[in-house]
């Protein structure tokens, strides 16, 4: 079955820039999108189609895309942004996958 | 604004079947924009995509949960269900009921917002 593959984790000092990455054979194809979960709350859209960026969600967040990675990137890190990312794009049917997350710490 | 709240029984036994439903406010599920859709999360583990209906009754669900899945949708009620049979240990998780928009006319990946805030289901005896 098609796998989208994060790294478990990723550090980042306040104000510094953090990037998650998420690799996956069908991502040259397929859209990915991106989402915020903080600790006994629901997901919250951060990316989607690759790069656009929902209504409400800060400027310091962006996506990006390259060949079979695409990668989310926090500029300027806040405490507040501690949490875990998850990827999500499609494989070759069109059918849902979501990376294994990334946890974010803020040191 | 768009809100979707799970309902269900948060405890269920062993072989039985896990029923939820999500009731969509703010706006009708009778949209020709969107899908409707299920995830679930297990505690302190990942999100898995379970399945997505549009209004019309197509489905399309995760291969690995399809055997064992039904969704469903009444638009009379503005609502869209989910059942698991047989249920295990296995399927204990928060399950989260989400709009679901494609990129394009036919079906393919797309996107999950809003969501509602989960139901914990715990599979025990």
């Amino acid at each position: 079955s098609y796998e989208l593959t994060q790294p478990p984790s990723v550090s980042v000092s306040p104000g510094q820039t953090a990037r998650i990455t998420c690799s996956g054979d069908a991502l040259p194809k397929q859209y990915a999108y991106w989402y915020q979960q903080k600790p006994g709350q629901a997901p919250v859209l951060v990316i989607y189609k690759d790069s656009e960026r929902p209504s409400g969600i800060p400027e310091r967040f962006s996506g990006s895309s390259s060949g079979t990675t695409v990668t989310l990137t926090i500029s300027g890190v806040q405490a507040e942004d501690e949490a875990d990312y998850y990827c999500q794009s499609a494989d070759s049917s069109g059918l849902v996958v979501f990376g294994g997350g990334t946890k974010l710490t803020v040191l | 604004q768009l809100q979707l709240q799970e309902s269900g029984p948060g405890l269920v036994k062993p072989s039985e079947t896990l029923s939820l439903t999500c009731t969509v406010s703010g706006g009708s599920i009778s949209s020709s924009s969107y899908y409707w859709g299920w995830i679930r999360q297990p505690p302190g583990k990942g999100l898995e995509w379970i399945g997505s209906i549009y209004y019309s009754g197509s489905t399309y669900y995760n291969p690995s949960l399809k055997s064992r899945v039904t969704i469903s949708v009444d638009t009379s009620k503005n609502q869209f269900s989910l059942k698991l049979s047989s249920v295990t240990a296995a399927d204990t998780a928060v399950y989260y009921c989400a709009r679901h928009t494609l990129y394009s006319s036919s079906w393919t990946g797309g996107w999950f917002d809003p969501w509602g805030q989960g139901t914990l289901v715990t599979v025990s005896s």
